[in-house]
């Protein structure tokens, strides 16, 4: 079944433990990202990339760190969690590179960060 | 500030009534996507219309594109309880990587 995974699916943490959110798709899609979703604000871009080793910053990056050494695997790193790091965060995955085509999301992990 | 933002941010209609919502975005777009969100779960996306496209269809979804006016419109018809949950638009522009989503529209079917 194609689908992109995330886990874990909650986690509640405290400030300064760094922790790491997976993210893995089984469709061969080269672009990835990460958003985060808060009430009111809708859906925010933290980073992407476009393939193997090329990533780059969204709308709110800070705080924040990924790689992508391999095409199926974009993990999001918060390197020293802050509570306004609380939130609801989903990747996704798509095809195309261009034109934003459409995006495949994974079930959401919802973070506490106390 | 958002580039989408849907209009209204809440609907509640009964089963079998017509659901209109609607999207509005201030700069040039070469697409415009709606998902839906089950209450805490991930997005599903619905549907894509291009810029040099007016309107579109899919099952019981109709999508219009006025891009004189920057805006948009999903269109559910004969709605379902199933249907209950948040609409998002979200734009894709220029060569940008990226999609910008809206803050949705929350839509309640009762029976």
């Amino acid at each position: 079944e194609a689908q992109v995974t995330q886990n874990p699916r909650y986690l509640i943490t405290v400030t300064g433990k760094k922790l790491t959110v997976t993210c893995s798709q089984n469709m061969n899609h080269e672009y990835m990202s990460w958003y985060r979703q808060d009430p009111g604000l809708g859906l925010r871009q933290i980073y992407y990339s476009m393939n193997v080793e090329v990533t780059d910053k969204g709308d709110v990056p800070e705080g924040y760190k990924v790689s992508r050494k391999e095409k199926r695997n974009f993990p999001l790193i918060l390197e020293s969690p802050s509570p306004n790091q609380t939130s609801l965060y989903f990747c996704a995955s798509s095809f195309a590179r261009i034109l934003t085509d459409t995006q495949y999301f994974g079930p959401g992990t919802r973070l506490t960060v106390l | 500030s958002q580039q989408g933002e849907e209009d209204p941010q809440a609907l509640s209609i009964q089963e079998g009534e017509n659901a209109t919502m609607n999207c509005s975005y201030k700069t040039s777009i070469n697409n415009l996507q709606w998902y839906r969100q089950n209450s805490g779960r991930g997005l599903v996306h619905l549907i894509l219309i291009r810029s040099n496209e007016r309107e579109k269809h899919s099952g019981r979804l109709r999508v219009t594109l006025d891009t004189s006016k920057k805006s948009s419109s999903l269109l559910i018809t004969a709605s379902r309880a199933a249907d209950t949950a948040s609409y998002f638009c979200a734009t894709g522009t220029g060569t940008a990587s990226k999609l910008t989503f809206g803050t949705g529209t929350r839509l309640q079917v009762t029976l």
